[in-house]
């Protein structure tokens, strides 16, 4: 059952990069890493979800070292619009395992 | 493709009634999971339904139920409401594979008197 931990809150300003960091320690081998944000009063919106090293879409980064403990969702250049929740989320495979939310990142972006 | 929608968005109960939910998935997902957030305990996972089968449960008194459709469709149900079952209740599809990307739905904001 992988538990995932993430800093409660971070600050930043508008147009720099955002690195915000996940640990899963118990990471099971067929689990994918996804991270979601979340506007207040909305359904959380699927980011980015990986596996292993790097992968790039069109708003995120995500980097996943070789041991897979931990996840760094990266967003290049953020705007005003990207204050939000951002949950990082190790979604089981095993049928067994119930699906769990970490408290996620509180991102306030600064003009 | 549409998203995911639930109705309604916006409910108001009082204590000791209950109340249905409904949420349609995206188009030939046929997996439907509900979560439900409130500020004190985030978002907490409630069951999942797959072919209108439950797969999974989490960790609610059996006041909380749901159901799925021969079209996915689902619903889930909460009798005999108390004051703590206000929140916002959560909706996610997915084609049906454990571990795929759940796309939610807006949510309905239940408030119980």
């Amino acid at each position: 059952l992988a538990k995932t931990t993430q800093p409660i809150s971070m600050d930043s300003y508008e147009g720099q990069e955002v690195n915000i960091t996940c640990s899963h320690n118990n990471i099971a081998t067929n689990d994918y890493i996804t991270w979601y944000q979340q506007f207040p009063s909305q359904g959380p919106r699927f980011i980015i979800q990986g596996y292993k090293t790097k992968v790039t879409n069109e708003v995120a980064s995500l980097f996943i070292p070789a041991d897979r403990k931990s996840s760094t969702l990266s967003l290049p250049r953020v705007s005003l619009s990207d204050t939000a929740v951002y949950y990082c989320l190790v979604a089981p495979t095993n049928r067994d395992d119930k699906i769990i939310f970490g408290k996620g990142t509180r991102l306030h972006i600064l003009p | 493709k549409a998203g995911v929608t639930q109705t309604p968005r916006y409910l108001i109960k009082t204590r000791g009634q209950q109340v249905t939910l409904s949420c349609s998935p995206i188009s030939g997902h046929r997996s439907v999971s509900w979560y439900q957030q409130t500020p004190g305990q985030g978002l907490q996972f409630l069951f999942e339904y797959f072919s209108e089968t439950q797969r999974n449960k989490g960790n609610f008194p059996g006041r909380f139920s749901g159901r799925q459709f021969s079209n996915s469709r689902s619903e889930m149900n909460v009798s005999t409401l108390e004051l703590g079952d206000s929140a916002l209740y959560l909706c996610a599809s997915s084609p049906g594979g454990r571990g795929e990307t759940q796309y939610f739905g807006p949510g309905t904001r239940l408030l119980v008197l």
